[in-house]
């Protein structure tokens, strides 16, 4: 198994840019959750979903973040407009579902806004 | 607010000794615990997880949970300069939801 899939690995833009970050969960997960993690704040869960549908996204910080998950094997966050303080690593997370033990997380996607 | 307390280090413990990482809890309604390794640069990866009072052992890896005291610890025996990393305590409270600690830095010196 490929594992989880993230895409750009490394993202820099400039403030005010619409950036849209790419995950593919493990074949067969039907939850999916996207954090950012930044050395002040840790580890901050932001949404999930579970068979595609958004679960809790109470940890969207503003109206600027939106994700989707259109299938089962795709899901997207988007940041629009995007500001320098949403630098930070991006993770998604799959896991076989909501009482299975482990989420399996993504290499990550490394935004920089300028 | 649901919290997951660790200190955040660094814990600094020599090579071949053992290594003691803790973490407390707020939500006495947690059923599952969990570690995580997370290596500089890169994503989380579970290492252990437990769901019942008493001591869980996987290698050199030992997980203990005390639900009374609201208490979970990672002991790391015959410790390694591999074993450097950030290890995280996650609680999973009764909404499925993952309680993420800030993660405690390790460092195995040699």
């Amino acid at each position: 198994d490929a594992g989880v899939i993230q895409s750009p690995r490394h993202e820099v833009t400039e403030m005010g840019q619409e950036v849209t970050l790419r995950c593919k969960p493990i074949s067969g997960h039907n939850s999916l959750f996207w954090y950012r993690q930044t050395m002040m704040r840790g580890l901050e869960l932001l949404i999930y979903f579970n068979n595609n549908v958004p679960i809790d996204d109470s940890g969207m910080p503003e109206d600027r973040f939106s994700a989707k998950m259109p299938n089962a094997s795709f899901s997207t966050l988007k940041i629009q407009p995007s500001e320098p303080r949403d630098s930070a690593v991006y993770f998604c997370a799959s896991q076989g579902g909501l009482a299975a033990t482990t989420q399996y997380f993504g290499p990550g996607t490394r935004l920089l806004v300028l | 607010q649901k919290e997951v307390e660790q200190n955040s280090g660094p814990l600094s413990v020599p090579e071949g000794a053992i290594a003691s990482l803790n973490c407390t809890y707020s939500d006495r309604g947690s059923q599952s615990f969990f570690w995580y390794r997370q290596y500089s640069g890169k994503s989380p990866e579970l290492i252990m997880f437990i769901y019942s009072n008493g001591d869980k052992e996987d290698g050199r890896f030992t997980a203990q949970l005390n639900k009374a005291s609201q208490y979970v610890s990672l002991l790391i025996r015959d410790s390694q300069p591999s074993d450097s990393a950030t290890y995280l305590c996650a609680v999973m409270d009764s909404n499925y939801q993952l309680i993420w600690g800030a993660g405690t830095k390790l460092i195995i010196k040699p």
